[in-house]
């Protein structure tokens, strides 16, 4: 079946550090690819999106690539700051109404 | 308009109460959702209505009773909850499954309803 496995958090960086949140999906056929933050008491937003092979999502400093032969939508950003603190989902959806979301990755960047 | 709007942002009410859970949106999606997050969860799919008809239920418990009036409404009646029903209720909208293009499948979510059940 399909699956999305997340990486374990909570994830503390220091501000301006190297982000980088690992994706691995599991799907028949070609997914789109999704990634969603949630702010503390907030709904979801979404953040960026892939919706073919080798596509690169790009938001607000935040870039993933849709990676076939990995099956991998690694989110990553240069430089973080305290206001991305956030929890961070990623999710794949085949074309039918369900997403299929990861567990989430709870981030916390100290300033 | 890009936005998926809900109300009340907080409810809380008793298990004899009945309430009800309001979503709008105007991007002119013809599909819409109802999801049910516990803290620090994912959101976990309850009804998906498709033109207006009730296309998924995930089993929901009959507590909880979807509408969709019209193409841009979605309630969700809720009467005799259990405090294990506290959570947060989420919309979403997107175009319909299978739908072409780039914003294929995309779902926009609303800020979500904080409801407490004592």
């Amino acid at each position: 079946g399909n699956s999305v496995t997340q990486m374990e958090g909570p994830v503390t960086l220091s501000e301006e550090a190297f982000l980088t949140i690992n994706c691995t999906y599991t799907a028949t056929g070609y997914p789109s690819l999704f990634w969603y933050v949630q702010y503390p008491g907030e709904g979801l937003q979404l953040l960026l999106k892939a919706t073919k092979a080798d596509d690169k999502g790009s938001n607000k400093g935040f870039e993933a690539t849709y990676r076939k032969e990995t099956t991998s939508f690694h989110l990553e950003k240069g430089s973080v700051q305290v206001s991305d603190s956030a929890v961070y989902f990623c999710a794949l959806s085949t074309g039918t109404y369900k997403y299929i979301f990861g567990t989430g990755t709870r981030l916390k960047v100290l300033a | 308009d890009t936005e998926v709007t809900q109300t009340p942002k907080h409810l809380v009410m008793g298990m004899t109460n009945k309430k009800s859970l309001k979503c709008e949106q105007h991007m002119g999606h013809r599909a819409m959702y109802w999801y049910k997050q516990k803290a620090k969860k994912p959101p976990e799919l309850m009804f998906v209505y498709s033109y207006e008809k009730l296309s998924i239920n995930e089993s929901v418990p009959s507590r909880f009773s979807p509408e969709c009036p019209n193409s841009s409404l979605l309630n969700l009646h809720l009467h005799a909850l259990q405090p294990e029903d506290s959570a947060l209720y989420l919309c979403a909208s997107s175009h319909p499954g299978l739908a072409a293009g780039p914003d294929r499948n995309e779902q926009f979510f609303g800020p979500g309803t904080r409801l407490t059940v004592l």
